[in-house]
């Protein structure tokens, strides 16, 4: 079946601009995570959902990072007036259980911020 | 902040070879997990090791946890060209959030075919 999809693979945004990233879940899958990896670093949490509920968002670095997930599936995590350290490969990771390791990830959306 | 932290960061070995990368920890954990990352694309499970099991195979690899050393060892034998690519550790702690995989930095593994 099909796996985590992420959408756009690629994004390049001046500094300033809001920019929203999508991750489309395994199908059936009730928990979704993000995650953000620098250059040459390992993925690092943000936040996590249950269902549409938003359960930890204790990674999430300021009030410029929002996630939300409203119908328990798709999740787009926005990013509001970039900064050039928010370059990064985002990832988007889901379970079939809720609040699991057993995480399956995504590809990621690389975001770069000139 | 990463809790793991990999040994060597970089590694480069003959096809054949054996290859081996180390994970240290710092916290107690619920278990650990090794993932693979070859360029451009995503994450891979490779493995998962519990807290209370010590060794575990899955075909060419093979992963030793050691909890009181707090660190784990990922042994790839018979290295092939394919295994080019990046190995995080993972960490899952206990149990109030074991949602929440802390990685390691990662050990980039080149095999020169």
């Amino acid at each position: 079946g099909a796996g985590v999809s992420q959408s756009p693979r690629y994004k390049v945004t001046k500094r300033g601009q809001d920019v929203a990233l999508r991750c489309d879940p395994i199908s059936g899958h009730v928990s979704l995570y993000w995650y953000r990896q620098a250059l040459g670093q390992g993925p690092e949490f943000l936040t996590y959902f249950n269902y549409e509920a938003q359960q930890d968002k204790s990674g999430l670095p300021n009030d410029r990072f929002s996630a939300e997930r409203p119908e328990g599936s798709i999740s787009t995590l926005t990013i509001q007036r970039t900064e050039q350290r928010d370059s990064a490969m985002y990832r988007c990771a889901s379970s079939l259980v809720v609040s699991s390791y057993e995480q399956y990830f995504g590809p990621g959306t690389r975001l770069t911020v000139t | 902040s990463q809790q793991g932290e990999e040994d060597p960061q970089a590694l480069s070995i003959q096809e054949g070879e054996n290859a081996t990368m180390n994970c240290s920890y710092k916290t107690s954990i619920n278990n650990l997990q090794w993932y693979r990352q070859n360029s451009g694309r995503g994450l891979v499970h490779l493995i998962l090791i519990r807290s209370n099991e010590r060794e575990k195979h899955s075909g060419r690899l093979r992963v030793t946890l050691d909890t009181s050393k707090k660190s784990s060892s990922l042994l790839i034998t018979a290295s092939r060209a394919a295994d080019t690519a990046s190995y995080f550790c993972a960490t899952v702690p206990g149990m109030d959030s074991s949602y929440k995989l802390i990685f390691g930095s990662g050990t980039r593994l080149l095999v020169r075919p």
